[in-house]
């Protein structure tokens, strides 16, 4: 039961470079969440998906894409990567009224 | 909007101690509730929930938390620290109008215990 995975576990990117980050669960979870976390501030929403094929934007969205084409799948983009964008990166789903379940992160570094 | 409130970034207490850390939430609606914990380097673990059942709440670890709608509140609770207590607590909250579809999380307490 691998629950919630997170692809890649660590990345160091430059400056303008994109990348993808993925997510996959196997819970067929309705919702799914990507949240960045920085210290001080906790977790902050990115963007989140209520179903295939449908996202909506969390409360820092800027620089960033989401796409959920697949239930089980929802992707994080960086087309253009800046060093604010250096964080710790959670995926969680959840079905409607439960708790979340979180992947282990994605810990990126932009330089 | 729903939002939560964590007073105190970093709670320290003694082995054995009672362990005591704040939440409170804002919700336009009847919320739920959920405290996290999470270990370094490590993604967050469920706790307890609170889904308008009971309103005291046992989880795993010993920890409990009380949900009071006239406060506010939903506080986590154990009555003795232990040295693998040590770790950083989220308190997070689903409730807003938009049909819970959100989790909103609070920035966190970072729990010390001493031996």
């Amino acid at each position: 039961n691998a629950g919630v995975t997170q692809t890649p576990k660590f990345r160091v990117l430059k400056t303008g470079q994109s990348m993808t980050l993925l997510c996959a669960q196997d819970m067929n979870h309705e919702y799914m969440y990507w949240y960045r976390q920085d210290p001080g501030m906790g977790l902050r929403l990115i963007h989140y998906s209520v179903g295939e094929g449908t996202t909506a934007k969390g409360e820092v969205p800027d620089g960033y894409n989401v796409s959920r084409l697949k239930k089980q799948n929802f992707l994080l983009g960086l087309e253009s990567a800046a060093p604010s964008q250096t964080s710790v990166y959670f995926c969680a789903s959840r079905s409607w009224g439960t708790e979340a379940f979180f992947g282990q992160g994605t810990r990126l570094t932009v330089v | 909007a729903q939002s939560v409130t964590q007073l105190g970034s970093h709670v320290s207490v003694s082995e054995g101690a009672l362990v005591l850390l704040r939440c409170n939430y804002s919700s336009s609606v009847p919320p739920y509730l959920f405290w996290y914990v999470q270990y370094p380097n490590q993604g967050l673990q469920l706790l307890l929930k609170y889904t308008s059942a009971a309103t005291l709440v046992k989880g795993i670890n010993g920890f409990e938390a009380e949900f009071k709608k006239s406060e506010t509140s939903f506080h986590l609770t154990k009555p003795s620290a232990h040295m693998s207590d040590a770790a950083e607590y989220f308190c997070a909250v689903s409730g807003n109008s938009g049909g819970y579809q959100k989790v909103t999380f609070g920035t966190g307490t970072k729990l010390q215990v001493i031996p």
